[in-house]
């Protein structure tokens, strides 16, 4: 069973501070991504991380994918209100289907 | 950038009673995702959909669940008698380049 591990699970933070949440498996994947999902809201599409090693960044968002291409990162600097929201990693296994990580729930505050 | 949009937004509905949620995908596409989130806990996948037959499905979609294409666009998921457990929001997704998916807004589902 491949399975997507995240962490920490609640994490609130005073605005301006920097964070970073983990998504981790014991499978390889061929890509990973990040979606934000707000309350009532369906996931948005963050970021698809591919290369083992890689780095994207959007705006204060810095994502990475593990050498092994097993986990990631996503690292925010100078966290916002705006930001407030749960983060899930997510891949696609063997089969036809994409698997979420069970979220890291992120609350910014002003 | 790609969406999907559900109808309804919100539905109501006796236990026992059977409900279809509707997906509209904005062009002809052939890989579809449902996915059910129960308040408060993890993005569960249900069943996936390609060229009009179903591609995989979990253990959560047992026989009360059906999935169609009816008229090659809309794209439905129904649950024959609904139970209290099934109460939680369903998404349906769209994908792109083989790996993302692009979520619609989610349909909220009440069983009463």
């Amino acid at each position: 069973t491949q399975l997507l591990e995240q962490s920490p699970q609640f994490l609130s933070i005073q605005e301006g501070e920097n964070l970073t949440v983990y998504c981790n498996s014991s499978s390889v994947f061929s890509s990973l991504q990040w979606y934000r999902q707000e309350p009532g809201e369906g996931p948005v599409l963050l970021v698809t991380v591919v290369t083992g090693g890689e780095v994207k960044k959007l705006k204060r968002l810095t994502f990475q994918f593990g050498d092994a291409r097993k986990d990631s990162s996503l690292h925010i600097t100078a966290a916002q209100p705006g930001d407030t929201g749960l983060y899930l990693c997510a891949a696609k296994t063997s089969y036809d289907k994409v698997i979420f990580g069970p979220g890291t729930s992120l609350s910014v505050i002003p | 950038e790609p969406e999907v949009t559900q109808t309804p937004s919100h539905q109501v509905t006796q236990m026992g009673q059977e409900v279809i949620l509707r997906c509209v995908p904005i062009s002809n596409h052939l890989y579809f995702y449902w996915y059910r989130q129960i308040l408060g806990q993890k993005v569960e996948f249900l069943v996936s959909f390609y060229n009009n037959e179903i591609s995989e499905k979990s253990e959560i979609f047992d026989d009360q669940f059906s999935v169609e294409r009816p008229d090659g666009s809309n794209f439905t998921l129904k649950i024959r008698s609904t139970k209290l457990e099934d109460s939680a929001m369903y998404f349906c997704a769209r994908e792109e380049m083989n790996t993302e998916a692009f979520f619609g807004q989610g349909t909220r589902l009440t069983v009463v």
